[in-house]
């Protein structure tokens, strides 16, 4: 089975600092992708960012970015230039093929608790 | 952005009461899920629907549990004779294509106690 361990429950930073967020997964596939979740206090959880696994480039979104290593299956967010609007709760995320060959639903960390600190 | 809209946001039951909780996905969507997340723990997936029938669930998601799209507007989960255990935050989500990359758009959830 499928599991993804996010081993910070909390984090803090500075704002206008960098946080990096760890997350790592275990699973036998080769093909899946991996995902970050933000969850403010309003609890809709939004995609942040997504990686595929055939992928070597990490992936990028303007002041978010991953770092992505395959063979240590880890999968760590980075924060740059962090806002106050980017306090909440993220969630890492692993997703695959069923045996059905359609997707999977999503298996999710426990999650960290991003405060920024003003 | 279109959204996922969830009610009632807090619904309360006494234990074997039957609850249905109600989602309305964003309109052109065809794939829908239901996640739960018992306070502390992980976020947890349930069940996902596509063209009128569950397309994949997970152990979780017993006979207790059943989906329903009664119209083209609504996706609903009923929970019936409700357990102690089943107080947890229920998130419903929506997706275009079910393809392995897609973002999933989330409601707000419905917050369930059980007494």
């Amino acid at each position: 089975a499928q599991t993804v361990t996010q081993s910070q429950p909390e984090m803090s930073v500075q704002e206008a600092e960098t946080v990096t967020l760890s997350c790592t997964y275990d699973t036998s596939e080769s093909d899946y992708y991996l995902f970050w979740y933000k969850q403010p206090p309003s609890r809709q959880m939004i995609l942040v960012i997504r990686q595929e696994a055939y992928k070597q480039q990490n992936a990028t979104e303007n002041r978010f970015s991953v770092n992505f290593q395959k063979a240590a299956k880890s999968f760590s967010l980075k924060i740059s230039d962090s806002q106050l609007g980017d306090a909440a709760m993220y969630f890492c995320a692993y997703r695959t093929l069923n045996s059905g060959g359609g997707a999977d639903g999503l298996t999710f960390g426990k999650g960290t608790h991003l405060i920024i600190q003003p | 952005e279109p959204e996922v809209t969830q009610t009632p946001s807090h619904q309360v039951t006494q234990m074997g009461q039957e609850v249905i909780l109600r989602c309305v996905p964003i309109s052109n969507h065809l794939y829908f899920y239901w996640y739960r997340q018992i306070l502390g723990q992980k976020v947890e997936f349930l069940v996902s629907f596509y063209n009128n029938e569950i397309s994949e669930k997970s152990e979780i998601f017993d006979d207790q549990f059943s989906v329903e799209r009664p119209d083209g507007s609504n996706f609903t989960l009923k929970i019936r004779s409700t357990k102690l255990e089943d107080s947890a935050m229920y998130f419903c989500a929506s997706s275009e294509s079910g393809v392995l990359n897609e973002k999933l758009f989330f409601g707000s959830g419905t917050q369930l106690s059980v007494l």
